[in-house]
């Protein structure tokens, strides 16, 4: 099956920090999802992107889709404690429920 | 606004018992689907549905049934636990359009 490589696999920042992770695929992707999962809760989306190069924002988020439907980048700028969790990416090629493709998740951890 | 609940959060099982994870949602979501969720592993698809009757394997079905008879239910079924479905269990549901999945807020399993 498809398969999306995410990373990096954990981030050890500051409070204040930007941060930047992103998924590549070898197979083309309609539309990227990021979501963000908070310890002992469910994935909650973040943000959605449906376009080749679309760079979308909600708040300090912005991620992209990538030209080349391969990849996609989300970043977090000027980090809180309440960014601490794990971040998924996911990627839909159509077809279905089942279309839908997770990256193994970023562990975002946010050192005092 | 409940959105996508799971019952329970927490089980502990003796490996050979049986038991169903409820999930329901209230958006009239045609597509619903079952994940695991296992440390470094990210979100795995079990079974998922695109309507009421319909139902498809994903990527790890095995030791698990479901069916879905209403829009609003989905439920998982375990016919004889064992130790390797100790898990985290994540019911999704979307309407389909851009594929956008909402997650409940899971169901801790722990079979000894």
């Amino acid at each position: 099956g498809q398969q999306l490589n995410q990373s990096p696999q954990s981030m050890f920042i500051q409070e204040g920090e930007d941060v930047s992770m992103n998924c590549t695929s070898s197979s083309i992707f309609n539309t990227w999802l990021w979501y963000k999962q908070d310890p002992g809760e469910g994935p909650v989306l973040l943000i959605a992107l449906y376009k080749a190069g679309e760079l979308t924002s909600n708040g300090r988020l912005t991620a992209q889709f990538g030209i080349t439907r391969k990849d996609s980048f989300l970043n977090i700028s000027a980090s809180i404690p309440s960014d601490v969790g794990i971040y998924f990416c996911a990627g839909y090629s159509g077809g279905g429920a089942d279309g839908l493709t997770f990256g193994k998740g970023t562990h975002l951890i946010i050192q005092p | 606004n409940a959105g996508v609940t799971q019952t329970p959060k927490f089980q502990v099982l003796k490996t050979g018992q049986s038991m169903t994870l409820q999930c329901a949602q209230d958006m009239n979501h045609e597509y619903m689907s079952w994940y695991r969720q296992d440390p470094g592993m990210g979100l795995r698809l079990i079974h998922y549905s695109v309507g009421a009757g319909i139902t498809d394997q994903g990527e790890v079905p095995n030791g698990y049934n479901v069916s879905r008879s209403t829009t609003e239910d989905f439920p998982l079924r375990l016919l004889s636990a064992a130790p390797s479905q100790t898990s985290v269990y994540f019911c999704a549901s979307s309407s389909g359009l851009k594929n956008i999945q909402y997650f409940g807020a899971g169901t801790r399993l722990s079979v000894l």
